[in-house]
């Protein structure tokens, strides 16, 4: 069965400490590993698509990096507007569809 | 590039009436759009899969008579909740992807509370 698991569930860091946060997956044929960020109220907010195991991307305080079971978002020196829930979906799977399968989600939360 | 907008933002109604949602791409041709809702502290959940000029697929346990789909242009796809009921308060994203790629843009999404 095509399953995202992400972890920690929730994490709370203090201003500057960076860490990571992991999806890992089990999907056949995997076309894209995709993470999102989630403020409250509002819709995700793309950040990085992935396709293939040793693929990296960066934006500002973010990396995401990804192997063929897991991927990890690291969050260097973060700051408190980067406090939000980090989204890691799939595409690809059984049906090959368009479609993605979510996990649930890690709420991060950074204090000044 | 990839914005999505959804609107109403906030939408109030009695039990009994419908609502429609709407999610357009204002900057890319979407040949695919999709809904989605969201329960308080939990993921997202695909309701379906709407195709320009084609009928939506459902995913399974949507029932396709109460959340009516149409998605008449490459740029507007609406949702439609038949006779609301509380139950179907919740959180409706729609989300868009260019011809071509695999990357889903969200929009803002839509508050649905059914009195």
């Amino acid at each position: 069965e095509d399953q995202v698991t992400q972890s920690p569930e929730a994490l709370r860091l203090q201003e500057g400490e960076s860490s990571s946060l992991n999806c890992s997956y089990t999907v056949s044929g995997l076309r894209g590993l995709f993470w999102y960020r989630q403020d409250p109220g509002k819709g995700p907010e793309f950040l990085f698509t992935l396709y293939s195991a040793g693929e990296e991307k960066e934006k500002e305080r973010l990396k995401a990096t990804l192997t063929k079971k897991e991927s990890f978002l690291h969050i260097t020196a973060p700051k408190p507007e980067d406090s939000a829930t980090y989204l890691c979906a799939v595409q690809g799977g059984s049906y090959n569809t368009d479609k993605l399968i979510f996990g649930t989600g890690t709420r991060l939360q950074v204090f000044p | 590039g990839a914005v999505v907008s959804q609107h109403p933002s906030w939408v109030i109604c009695k039990s009994g009436t419908s609502v429609k949602i709407e999610c357009r791409s204002l900057d890319f041709q979407a040949t695919t759009m999709f809904w989605y809702r969201q329960f308080p502290k939990q993921s997202l959940m695909l309701m379906a899969t709407s195709n320009e000029g084609s009928k939506a697929t459902y995913e399974q346990g949507v029932e396709k008579d109460k959340f009516l789909i149409n998605h008449a242009s490459l740029t507007l796809s609406t949702l439609t909740v038949t006779s609301a009921h509380p139950e179907d308060s919740s959180f409706y994203i729609c989300s868009a992807s260019r011809t071509g790629s695999e990357t889903q843009y969200f929009g803002p999404g839509t508050r649905l509370l059914v009195l």
